[in-house]
């Protein structure tokens, strides 16, 4: 039972264009919500996260919005840069104890 | 941000033996690490959650006995794949978090990628 997903693997963008990576989650009991930058043979990086109280956060580049209603997040990346090429892992958290739940990640690729 | 050490990255072991991944938080206490297991193209997978001085917590299909997890202190954890198989071939990451307080952000270690041959 995939708790948080991710649905589209791969996500190919231009260079100065924007990236949006979805996530959607079924567990209504989760109310923080993480995303992790990840390079082959390393350990993710944290990005940005956002509480269930808020809908929007935004860290420099990065925004990241969420719709409780639809139980759906996004992670808006403005301006895209080629260094930003990674899989993007989002994660969720909340309930009975404070383990993280991953999606199953999207391959951004930033053309130049 | 807290740094994470996992050593070793990349650890090559014959089947039959047994393989020891530490995982230490540098700058901060850790009072709860996490075992994750990826395979190829698929999402990180918890394996077990640890809380200094007791025993771990394992996931739903994971051996206690096969992936020893020992948390002595608030800054070391460390995960031995005892018994090693070919299937258990994959890419082990920890993380910690610390802090008792929930929605902690969690750093990760370097990941080890473990081959057995």
């Amino acid at each position: 039972d995939q708790q948080v997903k991710q649905n589209s693997p791969s996500l190919s963008v231009q260079e100065g264009r924007i990236s949006i990576l979805n996530c959607d989650y079924t567990n209504s009991m989760f109310d923080y919500f993480l995303w992790y930058k990840k390079y082959p043979a390393e350990g993710p990086t944290f990005l940005i996260s956002i509480s269930s109280i808020k809908d929007k956060n935004e860290d420099g580049r990065f925004t990241v919005f969420l719709n409780k209603s639809a139980k759906h997040l996004s992670l808006h990346i403005v301006p895209s840069q080629p260094g930003d090429s990674a899989v993007y892992f989002c994660a969720a958290s909340g309930g009975s104890g404070d383990k993280l739940t991953f999606g199953t990640g999207t391959r951004l690729a930033v053309r130049p | 941000g807290a740094v994470v050490s996992q050593h070793p990255s990349r650890v090559i072991c014959k089947s039959g033996t047994s393989v020891k991944i530490e995982c230490r938080s540098l700058d901060f206490q850790a009072t709860t690490m996490f075992w994750y297991r990826q395979f190829p193209k698929q999402s990180l997978m918890l394996m077990a959650t640890s809380n200094e001085g007791s025993k771990a917590t394992y996931e739903q299909g994971v051996e206690k006995d096969k992936f020893l997890i020992n948390h002595a202190s608030l800054t070391l954890s460390t995960l031995t794949v005892t018994s090693a198989h070919p299937e258990d071939s994959s890419f082990y990451i920890c993380s910690a978090r610390g802090s008792a307080v929930l929605n902690t952000e969690a750093f990760f270690g370097q990941g080890t990628r473990l081959t057995v041959v």
